[in-house]
C-alpha cells in the first residue's frame, strides 16, 4: 500500500499569500493518477486536481498542481478567504485509494 | 447535471451492519466505478472500496473481511454494508465516482452529501 504523508501539518497565512502544499508518497505514483481535493467544515470534499497538474471544471487558475514520481505539491498562488480550509491529497494504485492526512490552511 | 444522494440510518449498535444506500441522478451508471469513502470525526479520508455497473468490486484490504458493496443498475443505486461494526466504525460516509475513462480517471469527482453514522450501545 502506498502510503501519503502530507506537510505541513497546518499552513497559517494571510489572504493574498501564497500557499505551498507538500504530498509525498512511500513509492512511486503514476502522475496520471494523483489528485488532490479541497474540504470545507460540515461539506463533501470538492475534486481541485487530478492528474496532477489538471484543474477540475469550475476550479480557479489560481490553483496548480506539480510534481511527479514521488513528491507532489499543491500551490494556491494568491489566497482568497475561500480558500482557507483542509486540503488533501489522494493516489491510485493497484486497485487501491489511498489519502494523505490532510493540510489545513488557516487564516494568520 | 450528476448528483448522488445517499440515506441510511444514523445509529447503528456494536455487533450490528450498518448500512447505506447511494442512487445516482442525471448521469450514466455505466463507464464509472461508484465508491464509498469515510470520514471519522476530526480525522482524515479512507477509502473503503467500490462497484461497477456490472458487479465487479474492489475493497481496501484493511476492511475487506467486514464490507459488502452491492449494485442494483435498475435502480441506478448501490449500496454499503458494514460488519459487525464497533465505535471505530463511527463516521461520516460519503459516496463518490470514479471514471474509468476519460478525464477524471481515478479521481472522485462526484461526491454524496455524506451520511453521519454513530456505533453506540
Amino acid at each position: 500500500e502506498i502510503v501519503l504523508t502530507q506537510s505541513p501539518g497546518t499552513l497559517s497565512l494571510s489572504p493574498g499569500e501564497r500557499a505551498t502544499l507538500s504530498c509525498r508518497a512511500s513509492q512511486s505514483v503514476s502522475s496520471t493518477y494523483l489528485a488532490w481535493y479541497q474540504q470545507k467544515p460540515g461539506q463533501a470534499p470538492r475534486l481541485l486536481i487530478y492528474g496532477t497538474s489538471s484543474r477540475a471544471t469550475g476550479i480557479p487558475d489560481r490553483f496548480s498542481g506539480s510534481g511527479s514520481g514521488t513528491d507532489f505539491t499543491l500551490t494556491i498562488s494568491r489566497l482568497q478567504p475561500e480558500d482557507f480550509a483542509v486540503y488533501y491529497c489522494q493516489q491510485y494504485g493497484s486497485s487501491l485509494f489511498t489519502f494523505g492526512p490532510g493540510t489545513k490552511v488557516d487564516i494568520k | 447535471q450528476v448528483q448522488l444522494q445517499q440515506w441510511g440510518a444514523g445509529l447503528s449498535k456494536p455487533s450490528e451492519t450498518l448500512s447505506l444506500t447511494c442512487a445516482v441522478y442525471g448521469g450514466s451508471f455505466s463507464g464509472y466505478y461508484w465508491n464509498w469513502i469515510r470520514q471519522p470525526p476530526g480525522k482524515g479520508l479512507e477509502w473503503i472500496g467500490e462497484i461497477n455497473h456490472g458487479g465487479t468490486t474492489n475493497y481496501n484490504p484493511s476492511l475487506k473481511s467486514r464490507v459488502t458493496i452491492s449494485v442494483d443498475t435498475s435502480k441506478k443505486q448501490f449500496y454499503l454494508r458494514v460488519g459487525p461494526v464497533t465505535a471505530a466504525d463511527t463516521a461520516v460516509y460519503y459516496c463518490a465516482r470514479v471514471a474509468i475513462t476519460g478525464t477524471y480517471v481515478n479521481a472522485f469527482d462526484i461526491w454524496g452529501q455524506g451520511t453521519m453514522v454513530t456505533v453506540s450501545s
